[in-house]
């Protein structure tokens, strides 16, 4: 069983639509990495954060310690944001354990 | 400069040559790590080097041998691959040798194996 899932593993949107991907864990981690990977491409982090919320441009990071949660907020979804959204985590060591991924597709 | 860059881009080789896979990062970053990506799969991690030294050896077959010159460059070079080797091999870096810290990808080398 994967330490990290991720829900949904497949999503299709519509450009403009507001988009959420959660992340839940098993146990307490240091940190949480957001990625992202366009097909075919390298990986670009996102957001890590231990804590509370982040935002970049059109993206919000959040993260639930007690529940060992964290969702991926896209508002004003735009088809060059399809890609795999993977979540991993730091189980108290320099060793990332990953999700399976979410695949993102947006159209216009 | 926030960029790892890797080199070849795509690389075929036959079973039996030998090839290097090349990383270089210009962070001052103390770790580096080399990833093994199938498709539609995570990455899985190969190793890890923490202050130019390996720390982390996931059990990697010895057909694959990494090697950290200095504190900005990380290679692998393959020998007597498999075609079930074939795949994306990402490098990535990050600040600390040890413990959660942001880590910065490549764009990685894919690999065939004939």
């Amino acid at each position: 069983k994967n330490e990290v899932e991720q829900s949904p593993q497949n999503l299709t949107a519509q450009e403009g639509e507001f988009i959420t991907i959660n992340c839940s864990y098993s146990v307490g981690i240091s940190a949480l990495h957001w990625l992202q990977q366009h097909p075919g491409g390298g990986i670009v982090s996102l957001f890590m954060l231990s804590s509370g919320k982040k935002k970049h441009g059109r993206l919000i990071a959040t993260i639930n310690i007690q529940e060992k949660h964290s969702s991926l907020h896209i508002t004003a979804s735009h088809p060059r944001d399809s890609a795999v959204y993977i979540c991993a985590v730091f189980y108290n060591t320099d060793k990332l354990i990953f999700g399976t991924g979410t695949r993102l597709q947006v159209f216009p | 400069d926030t960029e790892v860059t890797q080199t070849p881009k795509h690389l075929v080789m036959g079973m039996t040559n030998k090839k290097s896979l090349k990383c270089e990062q210009h962070m001052g970053h103390r770790a580096m790590y080399w990833y093994k990506q199938k498709a539609k799969k995570p990455p899985e991690l190969m190793f890890v080097y923490s202050y130019e030294k390996l720390s982390i050896n996931e059990s990697v077959p010895s057909r694959f041998s990494p090697e950290c010159p200095n504190s900005s460059l990380l290679n692998l070079h393959l020998h007597a691959l498999q075609p079930e080797d074939s795949a994306l091999y990402l490098c990535a870096s990050s600040q600390e040798g040890a413990g959660a810290s942001e880590q910065y990808f490549g764009p990685g080398t894919r690999l065939t194996v004939t």
